[in-house]
């Protein structure tokens, strides 16, 4: 049990564009979902919390218009890197937390972002 | 903020060799997590402690949470080639928010066969 599912593994967008990372926890409800950034050789720096139904909750220095997030089920959040550059790649994590549950996450493969 | 030092940064042994790695917190934890990760992949969760002076086990894997609430320790006893990967440890501190999680810098971990 506790598998989170991220799609896509990887992708290649152009300068300007958008992109949408899904995280789906496939066999439990997670009210509180987690988007990290993970630069090489670094630890997971978290970008924001997600809470089903309402707003997400951004760490310091994280725009939150150029990283939205959007948790509409318990078992669906997004996060959408919007007008992308070059800066922006890097390998994006999910983790979700089941309802009810302790405090363990568990993580979903990540997507590796390149913008060219 | 949170400070949680973690160490050694890597680690080269030998197969069969048992390995330790520690975390450190300037605060107490409520709650350690230890995470494995592969290239290219999202961590695993391999053990969770939940109170001071827990020790478990799972497999070849020990972890303990300190007494003091500010440290945690995992070994590993007699590694194997696939005991690769970067380790990390991870804590969530009282009346933290959403369950947030600290995590460690993270143990590289090299495994000669």
């Amino acid at each position: 049990g506790a598998v989170v599912s991220q799609h896509p593994s990887w992708v290649i967008c152009k300068s300007g564009t958008s992109v949408k990372i899904e995280c789906r926890s496939l066999d439990f409800q997670a009210t509180t979902m987690f988007w990290y950034r993970q630069f090489p050789k670094q630890s997971l720096m978290l970008m924001a919390t997600s809470n089903e139904g309402s707003k997400a909750t951004y760490e310091q220095g994280v725009e939150k218009d150029k990283f939205l997030i959007n948790h509409a089920s318990l078992t669906l959040s997004t996060l959408t890197v919007t007008s992308a550059h070059p800066e922006d790649s890097s390998f994006y994590i999910c983790s979700a937390r089941a309802q009810g549950g302790n405090t363990e996450a568990f993580f979903g493969q990540g997507t590796r972002l390149t913008v060219v | 903020g949170q400070q949680l030092n973690q160490s050694p940064q890597s680690m080269f042994i030998q197969e069969g060799e048992d390995v330790s790695m520690n975390c450190t917190s300037s605060s107490i934890f409520n709650t350690w997590l230890w995470y494995k990760q592969d290239p290219g992949e999202g961590p695993v969760l391999l053990i969770a402690l939940y109170k001071a002076g827990e020790l478990t086990s799972n497999g070849r894997l020990t972890a303990q949470f300190g007494i003091t609430r500010k440290d945690s320790f995992l070994n590993i006893s007699a590694s194997i080639p696939s005991d690769v990967g970067i380790y990390f440890c991870a804590g969530q501190s009282p009346g933290g928010s959403n369950y947030k999680l600290t995590f460690g810098k993270g143990t590289l971990l090299t495994v000669n066969p």
